[in-house]
């Protein structure tokens, strides 16, 4: 079974630059989150999608981050404009529905982006 | 709200000795989940060990075992025989029944000396 997959897996930009990644979850799966690291933290949830509406942004600084989960598969994360404390490690995870500790639902992470903002 | 707390930032221990990290967390709810999580430097996050809250037998998957203290809010992750491969981050996280948000600590860093 493939995992969640991401990209780009590094990028480097300057601030006030725009940047956007990229998630293709786990085929079947209908609950798609994005996930914040910052260096020396556990990772911090960002929004939640399942299928194609959101179902948690609260977390989400809507000035500059944004997200869409268009036809309920792939999903794309952007910033615009990026700051310096945007550097961390951006993961992606999916599950079959929503539920993280349900044993049966697949809760599956990517391997992230590292972006940093210089 | 929920938080979790990890104590130790770096622990070491011997190739094919014991380990034990540590995590405490603070919740008000009576039923969830706790997690430890596996980060090597490919940076995916690996599902080592769940222990559902209204269990009390302490889970164990091989290698790997907790120690689940409910009324004092601890959950200590034990790594018996340690491999080189164990090497990683480890992350202690929480996550309320049916919710969707896990909740992580800050990790400890395990280093395995040959």
């Amino acid at each position: 079974e493939a995992g969640v997959a991401q990209s780009p897996r590094y990028k480097i930009i300057e601030k006030r630059q725009s940047v956007a990644f990229w998630c293709n979850p786990i085929s079947g799966h209908a609950t798609l989150y994005w996930y914040q690291q910052i260096l020396g933290q556990g990772p911090k949830l960002l929004i939640q999608f399942q299928n194609n509406g959101v179902v948690d942004d609260s977390q989400l600084p809507k000035d500059r981050f944004s997200a869409e989960r268009l036809k309920g598969v792939d999903s794309t994360l952007k910033i615009q404009p990026a700051k310096l404390e945007d550097s961390a490690v951006y993961l992606c995870a999916s599950s079959l529905r929503g539920g993280a500790g349900i044993p049966n639902y697949g809760y599956t992470f990517g391997s992230g982006t590292r972006l940093t903002v210089v | 709200a929920q938080t979790v707390t990890q104590s130790q930032p770096e622990m070491s221990v011997q190739e094919a000795e014991t380990v034990t990290l540590s995590c405490t967390y603070d919740t008000s709810e009576s039923d969830y989940y706790l997690f430890w999580y596996k980060q090597p430097p490919s940076r995916q996050m690996i599902l080592v060990i769940r222990q559902e809250a209204y269990k009390q037998q302490n889970a164990t998957e091989n290698r790997f075992s907790v120690n689940f203290q409910k009324a004092a809010k601890s959950f200590s992750l034990k790594i018996s025989d340690s491999q080189l491969g164990d090497a990683a981050m480890y992350f202690c996280a929480y996550c309320g029944t049916g919710a969707n948000n896990l909740f992580f600590g800050t990790g400890t860093r395990l280093t395995v000396i040959p």
